[in-house]
């Protein structure tokens, strides 16, 4: 089974929309949950670290659920500049290895 | 720019050949990590350094690839008798002692093409 689970996508949706991603992890102890942003043939940038209250940042806001061991991600009103894939990011809390999921592909249609 | 550097960005090389990988973390960044990607994959673990000391290895990581950090600042990825299934991305990621939940900042990238 792999660490880190996700639906590969693509989710095409229009402008203005509201999408979620979910994100599944295997190991219980794990610590620290992120959501990185990736462009196509760019590095990943670090979107937002997901703390166990959720967290917002502008539109868009994060949730962690450690009994069903899942971490997702929200999106309100799409621009056409969220269009990206999207990697779920874990850590079992030691800052030594970490889990990327394989993405979950976003396009965000005029 | 004050970002993670990594050189080359584009290697192409003959199977069988050695390359050599560097990556030049944020200054002041103790925590340092390598990572291959694949199309359609996310980043894959390779290596993770504290300062000058490899805490971490992939059991993926086969006896060709090696890392070193000998001073804590820069590091070197290096591929020993390449083989077509090395042609990837290779990103090398910083982390900061002071971040506490370990936020990773990536370079660039280096492409690795093996004919």
């Amino acid at each position: 089974r792999k660490e880190v689970e996700q639906d590969p996508g693509p989710f095409n949706v229009p402008e203005g929309a509201t999408v979620a991603f979910n994100c599944t992890y295997s190991n219980s102890a794990s610590q620290s949950f992120f959501w990185y942003r990736q462009d196509c043939r760019k590095e990943p940038k670090l979107l937002m670290s997901v703390y166990s209250s959720g967290n917002e940042d502008g539109r868009f806001t994060a949730q962690l659920n450690r009994a069903s061991q899942y971490i997702s991600l929200l999106i309100r009103d799409s621009k056409l500049s969220d269009s990206a894939t999207y990697l779920c990011v874990v850590n079992e809390g030691t800052g030594n290895q970490f889990y990327f999921g394989t993405g979950t592909s976003l396009t965000v249609i005029p | 720019d004050t970002g993670v550097s990594q050189d080359p960005r584009h290697k192409i090389t003959k199977r069988g050949q050695n390359v050599t990988f560097r990556c030049d973390p944020i200054s002041e960044h103790n925590r340092l990590y390598w990572y291959r990607q694949t199309l359609g994959q996310g980043p894959e673990f390779l290596t993770y350094f504290q300062n000058e000391a490899q805490l971490e290895k992939s059991r993926l990581l086969s006896d060709r690839f090696s890392a070193e950090r000998p001073k804590g600042s820069f590091s070197t990825l290096e591929i020993q008798r390449t083989e077509q299934g090395d042609s990837a991305m290779y990103l090398c990621a910083s982390s900061s002692r002071l971040s506490l939940s370990y936020e990773q900042y990536f370079g660039p990238g280096t492409r690795l093409t093996v004919t």
